[in-house]
């Protein structure tokens, strides 16, 4: 299996721009979460999927960012518009069977807000 | 309540020692504590999990051990070796329909 793919794996970009992460979780899997990684924070959740369905979004910083997943092999999270506090590595993570099952993280994506 | 507190924030070993770190939790509905280790440039990955109904699980060189009553429990690496230096985060959850709680993570080095 080539594990979750993210893209593109940097970003930068300049405040007030729209972006969009784009994930691909592992076939078969019926969870998906993204996070976000900060040296401050730490590993923060964003959202989590399950089925499709947004189960929680409470880690949502604000309403410039929106998470959907069209279906189970593909999940966008769009922040519209950039503020150079969004600069962070966000991974998207897949599992099998909710959020305690094991966890497959992707490679990340490192986005810079100028 | 929701809180994993995580100790220590960063430790060196030295190669052949023994690596320990802690977490505690407030909330005892917690019911799945799983360790992910993270190397630099790279996502986290499951290293080894425990459930509540047992109080040590062992893989290899890497032990949990679980205290129910202290609401606490710790990673044991024996025998460090510079190939384990990474992030280690401890986590914990209520069940599948909910978030795991992540610790702040601890930056371990194994010096040579």
């Amino acid at each position: 299996d080539a594990g979750v793919i993210q893209s593109p794996r940097h970003e930068v970009t300049e405040m007030g721009q729209e972006v969009t992460l784009r994930c691909k979780p592992i076939s078969g899997h019926n969870s998906l979460f993204w996070y976000r990684q900060t040296m401050m924070r730490g590993l923060e959740l964003l959202i989590y999927f399950n089925n499709n369905v947004p189960i929680d979004d409470s880690g949502m910083p604000e309403d410039r960012f929106s998470a959907k997943m069209p279906n189970a092999s593909f999940s966008t999270l769009k922040i519209q518009p950039s503020e150079p506090r969004d600069s962070a590595v966000y991974f998207c993570a897949s599992s099998f069977a909710g959020a305690a099952d094991t966890q497959y993280f992707g490679p990340g994506t490192r986005l810079t807000v100028l | 309540q929701q809180q994993v507190k995580q100790s220590p924030q960063s430790l060196i070993v030295q190669k052949g020692g023994i690596s320990i770190i802690n977490c505690a939790y407030e909330n005892t509905a917690f019911d799945y504590f799983p360790w992910y280790q993270q190397f630099p440039g790279k996502g986290p990955a499951l290293l080894i999990a425990i459930r509540p109904d047992v109080s040590e699980k062992k893989e290899g060189r890497f032990t949990i051990s679980f205290n129910k009553s202290a609401k606490q429990f710790s990673l044991h690496i024996m025998d460090s070796q510079p190939g384990d230096s990474a992030t280690y985060f401890c986590a914990a959850s209520m069940g599948s329909n909910y978030q795991l709680i992540w610790g702040a993570g601890t930056k371990l080095i194994i010096k040579p």
